[in-house]
């Protein structure tokens, strides 16, 4: 079975300042890798994924995330956050399960962004 | 506009009642599912279902009950509402054979006095 570490349940970072949300995964096969966002009292909404080719992808609003097989990873990084960044942040695995893909989240990380 | 939509949003109830939240995607996915979450805390998985007719239990116990007569409509039901019952519930769908990603709904947040 897989599972999704996301190794800092809270993340305290001022306002332009760079950060690094961790994400790491246990599964040993092919994998697609998502993060979701989650703003209060709403849904989860798609901020980026993985699926293939370049292990580095991006969002519209400047965060990133590198697929890293060797080191089974996947975190999100930003250069300069802003306080509307503020939210709490879901890294999720699907791997194969039979002939279908099983979804996996950890357990989020809330970012909040100091003025 | 494919979407997936959740109604209510919030519900204020009394203990004892029975409620039905309401889930509908418009995106033909065959896989959804129920979430429940409490406020800043981790997603768990209480029901999910392969298509019309299937029904499974999530890796969270739930007293909750669910039904899929339709494709596009995955209602869940609590026959008798409860305090420890207050928490959001969110309902996502996905393709069965795609990569999974889900489409979330707004999510409906209840809360049983």
């Amino acid at each position: 079975a897989q599972s999704v570490t996301q190794l800092d349940s809270q993340v305290p970072v001022f306002e332009e300042a760079p950060v690094e949300l961790r994400c790491n995964y246990s599964s040993s096969v092919s994998v697609y890798l998502f993060w979701y966002v989650q703003y209060p009292n709403q849904g989860l909404q798609l901020l980026l994924k993985y699926l293939s080719g370049s292990t580095l992808v991006e969002s519209i609003n400047g965060f990133e995330a590198e697929f890293n097989k060797s080191q089974t990873s996947f975190h999100l990084r930003k250069p300069s956050v802003h306080i509307s960044d503020t939210a709490e942040y879901f890294c999720a695995v699907s791997a194969p399960t039979g002939s279908a893909r099983q979804l996996t989240f950890g357990s989020g990380t809330q970012l909040t962004v100091l003025p | 506009e494919a979407d997936i939509y959740q109604t209510p949003r919030y519900l204020v109830i009394g203990t004892g009642k029975k409620i039905t939240l309401e889930c509908s995607q418009t995106m033909g996915h065959d896989k959804m599912y129920w979430y429940q979450q409490d406020p800043g805390m981790e997603l768990h998985l209480i029901h999910y279902s392969y298509g019309v007719n299937s029904t499974e239990k999530g890796d969270l116990s739930s007293e909750s009950t669910v039904s899929r007569i339709r494709t596009e409509h995955f209602p869940l039901t609590l026959e008798s509402a409860r305090p420890s019952h207050t928490s959001q519930y969110l309902c996502a769908s996905s393709d069965l054979f795609g990569s999974a990603e889900a489409f979330f709904g707004q999510g409906t947040r209840l809360t049983v006095v």
